[in-house]
């Protein structure tokens, strides 16, 4: 059974559309929750970390917040430069070992 | 500030051969290590990860291996390589003993493995 799932797995913009990734996790007693941002051929760039529902973390264009069951990463007026895949991760009782969801493609048209 | 190196940046292997990958950190002391694999489109596996020198815990049972023969070196092995062994190597670093908070990790460039 997957501990986190990413959806959608694939999403289409134009430049200015805002929009929302969601990552949700099955299994309780998390202890950390994680966004990445992807580029091609390239390792995960770290953006956020969140520990407890109600928290919310800002960079730029991208907000991630956290409920009990899932989190958000919501993207304000994107640019072409915001295309890439963005991964979740999670922690949960062994904080030493992450669990990454599949990933959301994302594509922002000029 | 803290590095992650990995080599080589790609490698092309026949079945049944040998294989080495190495990952460094440096910049930081008694780091957690994790090695991962990535399939094309997919999200990331977790292989191995170790919290000390010597210790290695194994997440999928295959025919992989790690070691940790220093502090800030991990190392990926393989005596016999499957075709099934292709994909995305990721190397990753976090800060060990510090509990759930501040753990996040640090990922390295990758090394893309086909084997042929």
């Amino acid at each position: 059974e997957d501990q986190v799932t990413q959806s959608p797995e694939a999403l289409r913009l134009q430049e200015g559309e805002s929009s929302s990734l969601n990552c949700s996790y099955t299994v309780s007693g998390l202890r950390g929750l994680f966004w990445y941002r992807q580029d091609p051929g390239k390792g995960p760039e770290f953006l956020f970390t969140l520990y407890s529902a109600g928290e919310e973390k800002e960079k730029e264009r991208l907000k991630a917040t956290l409920t009990k069951k899932e989190s958000f990463l919501h993207i304000t007026a994107p640019k072409p430069e915001d295309s890439a895949t963005y991964l979740c991760a999670a922690t949960f009782y062994n904080f030493n070992k992450f669990y990454f969801g599949s990933g959301t493609k994302l594509n922002v048209k000029p | 500030s803290q590095t992650i190196h990995q080599w080589p940046a790609t490698l092309v292997q026949p079945v049944g051969s040998p294989l080495s990958l190495e990952c460094t950190v440096e910049g930081t002391s008694n780091p957690n290590l994790y090695w991962y694999r990535q399939a094309a489109g997919r999200g990331l596996q977790l292989l191995f990860y170790s919290v000390g020198i010597g210790q290695i815990s194994s997440e999928v049972p295959q025919n992989l291996s790690a070691s940790r023969p220093q502090d800030r070196q991990f190392i990926l092995s393989s005596k016999k390589l499957l075709l099934s062994d292709s994909g995305f190597y990721l190397c990753a670093w976090n800060r060990g003993a510090q509990g759930a908070v501040g753990n996040e990790q640090f990922f390295g460039p990758g090394t893309r493995l086909t084997v042929l």
